[in-house]
């Protein structure tokens, strides 16, 4: 079956750099979340997409912007990257009409230096 | 605002032993609950989630769980653990379907032969 899928797998980026994030949801899901995994920590939402608009909204840094795409794919965009912004992003996708459960994708892990 | 707390962060156990992971929540409203593995260097991997019906939900590799409204609990169980079930474990709870979900802190359980 189809998963969540997410590009890259890893990041190396330098401080105050910028960097995309993408991420390909489960077909015909409709629901796209965010999600940031520092080290050893629990994931903590970011921001959510349904149907292309913005749904709900976590504690996503103002430095950090998101947008759902046409095709539903999404991506998030970080600027001015700091050290902390070091972490695994996950994306996951869902949809009311299988559940509702969320499907992760592997992971990007961002280092910042 | 909704919560959750895993009340162990490490759980030692032997292979083939029993073994139990807790979950507390709070919540002003109805729930959904979720429990998600995250093998090393993996992304979340649902186990098993309960939305209504029956409190007591089974999911995979053995796994269960049980929903008390009273005690505001959704604890997972296992009869007999793997070497292969070491890994960290993630309690959720959402508000509704397509809304964001709030994780625990984890619980890494470690089987030892």
């Amino acid at each position: 079956a189809a998963g969540v899928i997410q590009s890259p797998r890893h990041l190396i980026k330098e401080k105050r750099e910028t960097a995309t994030l993408k991420c390909y949801p489960i077909p015909r899901h409709d629901t796209v979340y965010w999600y940031q995994q520092g080290p050893g920590q629990d994931p903590q939402f970011l921001i959510s997409f349904y149907e292309k608009m913005q749904s709900d909204k976590g504690s996503i840094p103002d430095r950090f912007s998101a947008q759902q795409f046409s095709d539903y794919h999404s991506e998030l965009n970080m600027s001015s990257l700091e050290l902390g912004d070091s972490a695994l992003y996950f994306c996951a996708s869902s949809s009311g009409s299988w559940g509702y459960e969320q499907y992760f994708g592997p992971g990007t892990r961002l280092t910042v230096t | 605002a909704q919560s959750v707390t895993q009340l162990d962060s490490q759980v030692p156990v032997f292979e083939e032993a029993p073994v139990e992971l807790r979950c507390n929540y709070s919540s002003s409203v109805s729930v959904y609950l979720f429990w998600y593995v995250q093998y090393p260097n993996q992304g979340l991997q649902l186990l098993l989630k309960y939305l209504s019906g029956s409190t007591l939900v089974k999911g995979i590799n053995g796994f269960e769980a049980e929903f008390n409204k009273s005690q505001t609990s959704f604890h997972l169980r296992k009869p007999s653990v793997h070497i292969s079930d070491t890994a960290e474990y993630f309690c959720a709870v959402s508000e509704s379907g397509n809304t964001p979900l709030v994780f625990g802190k984890g619980t890494r359980l470690s089987v030892i032969a």
